[in-house]
């Protein structure tokens, strides 16, 4: 399986700034995604992030607030912008598909608190 | 719009018990599903994929089923340990989108 670290493992924020979180992986993916999981609750996809063009997003999700870079096919970063109490969260980044019928491997998830 | 549900939302049994879960999802045309585990504050742990074309899969004592048509799967553990205590979530996927879908989980204590 791949070993994906993220960074910040954790930040307590202020609000109206912006944070950008890092996710790096130990070998060449296909797909990357975003996550979020709101406090007590389950996680919901923010985008997957393309290599070389504009993430995707889902529906309730803006580039302008959550914008994504994937420069190469094993670093991505998410910025949440602007921020508010709101968008306290985990944030987790996961890769796929493995080889083993589209497997998803996930990292350990970047704990943000918004004051 | 799939949607993917876990019961009971949380479980408490005895050391040594074995014990289920459940996780059941509305839309059958699934690729696959896959288990997890999510320690407090932490990410997520693959424990089992299941593709669509299989009935079960094993790991150690955990044992995950799939019935497609009925649009269940569950997560049987046998012999549970202190250690097993943790948050699991179920996640589908469907033909031609590697959009990982998630239920709500289900938190589970063993008692010592």
């Amino acid at each position: 399986s791949a070993v994906i670290s993220q960074k910040p493992s954790r930040d307590i924020c202020q609000r109206g700034t912006s944070l950008t979180i890092q996710c790096q992986v130990d070998s060449q993916v296909t797909m990357m995604f975003w996550y979020r999981q709101q406090p007590g609750q389950s996680l919901t996809l923010i985008a997957t992030a393309n290599q070389g063009s504009e993430a995707t997003y889902e529906s309730g999700f803006v580039i302008d607030k959550f914008p994504i870079s994937r420069p190469n096919l094993t670093f991505s970063t998410l910025t949440v912008s602007n921020m508010s109490p709101e968008d306290s969260s985990i944030y987790l980044c996961s890769v796929g598909p493995s080889g083993r019928g589209n497997e998803q491997f996930f990292g350990p998830g970047t704990r943000l608190t918004v004051l | 719009k799939q949607e993917v549900t876990q019961i009971p939302a949380a479980l408490s049994v005895p050391e040594g018990e074995n014990l289920v879960l459940n996780c059941s999802f509305t839309d059958s045309a699934i690729y696959n599903l896959q288990w997890f585990r999510q320690d407090p504050g932490k990410g997520l742990t693959s424990l089992l994929l299941i593709q669509s074309s299989q009935r079960e899969q094993t790991s150690g004592r955990l044992n995950a089923s799939l019935d497609k048509s009925s649009g269940r799967s569950t997560l049987y553990i046998a012999a549970s340990q202190p250690g097993d205590s943790a948050t699991y979530l179920c996640a589908v996927t469907l033909f031609g989108n590697e959009k990982l879908t998630f239920g709500t989980g289900t938190r589970l204590t063993i008692i010592p």
